[in-house]
């Protein structure tokens, strides 16, 4: 049982260029999450997926476009990689998006965008 | 607004002492509320959670969290602080509704734990 898992662990991007973060999660959850990470902000929500099949915007997400591919995967699109983009991104994923359920974390992937 | 906040940047403990983290919450209702930690390079770990039911919350390693309705508070604790405890705390809110429940995060409390 591997949980959440992200690939790829690092990269780096120059500006313009387009690219995919993968995630998937291997605990039959039904609700998945992209978040951002930037130093003193702590954790921001790109993009949600409550059940396969739907996905929505959370607080940051200009730039990014989601796909659910099927229950187990989300996957992460930057078409036009920008600086500001330079993050660590988090996918999680829930039982249930109910408010109860507990958030389960990849490892992360680290962007650098010059 | 549902909100947290964490008014400490940075703790310093020393090894065998008690250590605390604070989180102040602002909600509408009920919350849901969290505690994670980050290790250096590495993702989120669930530390414990708050429901409903008992204010005292019991969680990993040997942390816990008191549930203070008067004071909008859930500070973390632990009696006796391990160097191996040095990690990023964050504080989390579930808000009623809106972006699917995902978390609402404090901006984070580095805690230094030494020898």
């Amino acid at each position: 049982n591997a949980g959440v898992t992200q690939t790829p662990k690092f990269q780096v991007l120059k500006t313009g260029q387009s690219m995919t973060l993968q995630c998937a999660q291997d605990m039959n959850h039904n609700s998945m999450y992209w978040y951002r990470q930037d130093p003193g902000m702590g954790l921001r929500l790109i993009y949600y997926s409550a059940s396969e099949g739907t996905t929505d915007k959370g607080e940051v997400p200009n730039g990014y476009n989601v796909s659910r591919l099927n229950k187990r995967e989300f996957s992460l699109r930057l078409e036009s990689a920008a600086p500001s983009q330079t993050s660590v991104y988090f996918c999680a994923s829930s039982a249930q998006a109910t408010g109860r359920e507990t958030q389960y974390f990849g490892p992360g992937t680290r962007l650098l965008v010059l | 607004a549902q909100s947290v906040a964490q008014p400490e940047d940075q703790v310093n403990v020393a090894e065998g002492n008690p250590l605390t983290v604070k989180c102040t919450y602002s909600v509408s209702g009920n919350p849901y509320l969290f505690w994670y930690v980050q290790y250096p390079n590495r993702g989120l770990q669930f530390l414990l959670k708050y429901i409903t039911g008992d204010n005292l919350v019991k969680g990993s390693y040997g942390f816990e969290a008191e549930f203070n309705k008067s004071q909008t508070s859930f500070h973390l604790k632990k009696p006796s602080a391990l160097v191996s405890d040095s990690a990023l705390y964050f504080c989390a809110v579930r808000p009623v509704g809106g972006f699917g429940y995902a978390l609402n995060f404090g901006k984070g409390t580095s805690l230094l734990v030494t020898p």
